[in-house]
């Protein structure tokens, strides 16, 4: 009974390099949702994909953020040129087609030095 | 914009007590769902309510959907130090739209 899957659960990156986030949505759900949660603060929305398609993104900075869902294999949040204040947890969540019951992975906490 | 206002934001109490968390909008939502947060992980779903006026029970925990879909409260009767955590509310859209999620209500409960 897999949940929903993210690796690595703690990326540390300098400044200036690029940080890659996988997640694997539970088995049958195919959208996928990334979130992200700043040090005392809520779970704010970033971006919603289906298979190869991105269908909501209004709420991912318009430059270094960019996430994609493949035909094949996991999504990736992949964030180019980290700063000290991309720093936080990010969550990935699944649903099916048919409910809007989000499942969260258990996220990655990056952290840019 | 919509937005979720969760109340109190911090909740201390002792071992048998019992608490209620409250979620507030100006706002409707299709479905509302709970969450329960530890430190270091992800949040995990502990029950979603889509129809107005709807009542769910788990356990010791009854959660409310208001009658016009803006408003829903955790209740917890006699809490337990495992009941300790970050609470979220977050409310949906239809199939396949974005969660918006409340502060959150950190609670303590102390053997």
């Amino acid at each position: 009974n897999a949940g929903v899957m993210q690796n690595p659960r703690h990326l540390v990156r300098r400044r200036g390099q690029e940080a890659r986030l996988r997640c694997s949505p539970m088995k049958g759900h195919s959208h996928v949702y990334w979130y992200r949660q700043l040090p005392e603060e809520g779970l704010k929305f970033m971006v919603y994909l289906q298979k190869e398609n991105i269908i909501d993104e209004s709420g991912m900075p318009k430059e270094r953020f960019s996430a994609e869902f493949p035909k094949e294999g996991p999504s990736i949040l992949r964030i180019q040129q980290v700063v000290r204040g991309d720093s936080a947890a990010y969550f990935c969540a699944s649903s099916s087609e048919y409910y809007n019951e989000q499942f969260f992975g258990p996220g990655t906490r990056l952290t840019v030095l | 914009t919509q937005l979720l206002e969760q109340s109190p934001q911090f909740l201390s109490i002792q071992e048998g007590e019992n608490l209620t968390v409250y979620c507030n909008s100006s706002s409707v939502f299709s479905s509302l769902q709970w969450y329960r947060q530890e430190p270091g992980e992800g949040p995990v779903l502990l029950v979603t309510v889509v129809t107005g006026g709807e009542v769910k029970k788990l356990k010791r925990l009854t959660f409310q959907f208001g009658d016009a879909r803006k408003d829903s409260s955790l209740h917890i009767t006699a809490a337990q130090p495992g009941d300790t955590g970050l609470y979220l509310c977050a409310g949906g859209g239809a199939s396949g739209s974005r969660l918006t999620f409340g502060e959150g209500t950190q609670l303590t409960v102390n053997p």
